[in-house]
């Protein structure tokens, strides 16, 4: 069954680095998304990207963040100058064009800010 | 702006007990999802939601939606300690951004 990956499941980073995180989503769909969860909290939407252009943003998706489609199977997100609060769970999702259809989850990747 | 509530936030059941998480939200919306959560882990989904009166189910889970309302709802039936997890609702707000709900920690006691 086709599947979205992550990678790594688990960064360990020091305060002010620069990190990326890889997606690889499920190769028909269309849609990419970003999803954060800070421990013990809800999970909360990043960004959507369409079309090689992001289509929308949160109020926590501020410059800090960027996201890039650098090839035709990759996702990334990019997280500059690291902050404690940035720790958290971010996950990826894919979905296809059609209405009726849902977002897939990646497995997380796990990021400690140090 | 969209604003999802979910209650209970943890339910501690007893096996072969009943219950039922309601999840609230604010504006209309054409899509509700209902995910499943285990520690450390990714969203599963459970149940997508599109219509005003939809019942869904799966085993012991059962989900409906009452767009009038603005209420789904999931229902466990003869809980057992498999279904200890952590439960979200998710509202689609526009385009395909999901909003959660802050989730239903379930545990089941044998």
């Amino acid at each position: 069954e086709p599947e979205v990956t992550q990678t790594p499941s688990h960064q360990v980073t020091q305060m002010g680095q620069e990190v990326i995180l890889r997606c690889v989503p499920i190769s028909n769909h269309l849609y990419f998304y970003w999803y954060r969860q800070i421990l013990g909290q809800k999970v909360e939407f990043l960004v959507s990207f369409y079309n090689n252009e992001i289509s929308e943003k949160s109020e926590i998706f501020d410059d800090q963040f960027s996201v890039e489609r650098p090839d035709g199977s990759n996702f990334t997100l990019k997280i500059r100058s690291t902050k404690l609060e940035d720790s958290a769970m971010y996950f990826c999702a894919s979905s296809d064009y059609s209405r009726t259809t849902e977002a897939f989850f990646g497995q997380g990747t796990r990021l400690t800010v140090v | 702006e969209l604003k999802v509530e979910q209650n209970p936030l943890f339910l501690s059941m007893q096996e072969g007990k009943n219950y039922t998480i309601y999840c609230n939200y604010s504006t209309t919306s054409d899509r509700l999802y209902w995910y499943r959560q285990d520690p450390g882990k990714s969203l599963e989904s459970l149940f997508v939601l599109l219509s005003n009166g939809a019942v869904k189910q799966e085993g012991r889970l059962m989900a409906s939606l009452d767009t009038k309302a603005r209420l789904s709802t999931l229902h466990i039936t003869a809980a057992v300690h498999d279904l200890s997890a952590t439960y979200f609702c998710a509202v689609v707000e526009y385009g395909n951004k999901l909003v959660f709900g802050a989730g239903t920690i379930l545990r089941v006691k044998s």
